[in-house]
């Protein structure tokens, strides 16, 4: 079946420092990956997709390529802030119903 | 704003109690969902309603029943809670039966069952 698998936190940064979560998926056919963050307290919100091989989804900062070849979303960011201290899930949909599948979440903890 | 309600944030209830978690979306969304979040396994789907008056089971459906009352408002009912129920539960919506149009998630009910 169709899953997700992201590294276990949580991972601990000290501010300015190289940031990966590794994701890796098992789906069929041509799924779209998304990435999703959430902050204390509150609900998911969308931080970055891509929909086919090769993309590069990207916003405020973090970036992820699509690599089909080794079935990986791996989320990257050069320099992390304490803002960015959350809960990041990696998810995937064959559109099925515009379903989601999330991964368990990575907690990121940075320090100043 | 324009978003995802749900209703209550929090609640306590006893074993065999029943309740109602109710979600509201002011986005015109065809697609709404219900997610249980537990600890180290991430969001998993209870139920969905693809469009108005359609709903289907998603991976862990038992012990709940939903409706979708209109386009704006999808519930989901404990009939008879149990501890394993405990847990965050959140309400998303999305435009159109895909998801990469992004979800937009309400802020979550923390429900403890005792």
């Amino acid at each position: 079946g169709n899953s997700v698998t992201q590294m276990e936190g949580p991972v601990t940064l000290s501010e300015e420092a190289f940031l990966t979560i590794n994701c890796t998926y098992t789906a069929t056919g041509y799924p779209s990956l998304f990435w999703y963050v959430q902050y204390p307290g509150e609900g998911l919100q969308l931080l970055l997709k891509a929909t086919k091989a090769d993309d590069k989804g990207s916003n405020k900062g973090f970036e992820a390529t699509y690599r089909k070849e080794t079935t990986s979303f791996h989320l990257e960011k050069g320099s992390v802030q304490v803002s960015d201290s959350a809960v990041y899930f990696c998810a995937l949909s064959r559109n099925q119903g515009g379903k989601l599948i999330f991964g368990q979440g990575t907690e990121l903890s940075v320090k100043p | 704003n324009a978003g995802v309600t749900q209703t209550p944030k929090f609640q306590v209830l006893k074993t065999g109690q029943s309740m109602t978690l109710q979600c509201a979306q002011d986005m015109n969304h065809n697609s709404m969902y219900w997610y249980r979040q537990d600890p180290g396994m991430g969001l998993r789907l209870i139920y969905y309603s693809a469009s108005e008056g359609t709903t289907d089971k998603g991976e862990v459906p038992n012990g709940y029943n939903v409706s979708r009352l209109n386009k704006r408002e999808f519930s989901l009912r404990l009939e008879s809670a149990a501890p394993s129920q405990t847990s965050v539960y959140f309400c998303a919506s999305s435009e159109g039966g895909s998801a990469n149009y992004g979800y937009t998630f309400g802020s979550g009910t923390r429900l403890t069952v005792v």
